[in-house]
């Protein structure tokens, strides 16, 4: 049963576009948000975070949304730039005795094409 | 290095070996996590360190799995009697607390034939 879903495996974008990566989770316990992102062969980095109490947070070109209603996030890149290029994970944690533990999506590739 | 080392970067194994797969977190990081990367899925919990404490142990999916780790150091993940469906990247992270930023190393890929 997944409780972090990334229903999109991959996306490909123009460089200088906006790349949108959705993210759904069931789990009403969720209270904390993170994207990380993934280059081969290497781990994942952390990449930007969101706490339940906002509904956006901003770091440069990237953007996060988080739509509690409808358990929903988003990462928006803009403008994306090919070097964006690679997996990225979206990640919860639970407000509950367990909450160092993270919940991940299965990620979504994205390519920025030049 | 600054970061989080694992080794060895990849394993291949013969069906009923045991694996050892290493840990060295970022030094002063008092909490060490252990996640799995199967095909096409999303990493998975699989168990967590933080200092002395006991650790969380729930994420480990058979008793095939143990993980140790001394202090706040090195930490290893042992799989005895490896079975084809252990195939996964291994990716240790480490964090200087429980809720903080968890640092993830580049992964063990392990493949049972």
């Amino acid at each position: 049963d997944q409780q972090v879903k990334q229903n999109s495996p991959s996306l490909s974008v123009q460089e200088g576009r906006i790349s949108i990566l959705n993210c759904d989770y069931t789990n009403s316990m969720f209270d904390y948000f993170l994207w990380y992102k993934k280059y081969p062969a290497e781990g994942p980095t952390f990449l930007i975070s969101i706490s339940s109490i906002k509904d956006k947070n901003e770091d440069g070109r990237f953007t996060v949304f988080l739509n509690k209603s409808a358990k929903h996030l988003s990462l928006h890149i803009v403008p994306s730039q090919p070097g964006d290029s690679a997996v990225y994970f979206c990640a919860a944690r639970n407000s509950g005795g367990s909450n160092y533990k993270l919940t991940f999506g299965k990620g979504t590739l994205l390519t920025v094409n030049p | 290095g600054a970061g989080v080392s694992q080794s060895p970067s990849n394993k291949v194994t013969e069906k009923g070996k045991d694996v050892e797969l290493r840990c060295d977190p970022i030094s002063g990081h008092t909490a060490l996590y252990w996640y799995r990367q199967r095909l096409g899925q999303g990493l998975e919990f699989l168990i967590y360190f933080q200092g002395n404490s006991a650790p969380d142990k729930s994420g480990l999916p058979s008793d095939r799995f143990s993980a140790e780790r001394t202090g706040e150091s090195v930490s290893t993940l042992t799989i005895q009697r490896t079975q084809q469906e252990d195939s996964a990247v291994y990716l240790c992270a480490s964090s200087s607390g429980r809720y903080n930023e968890q640092f993830f190393g580049p992964g063990t890929r392990l493949t049972v034939l």
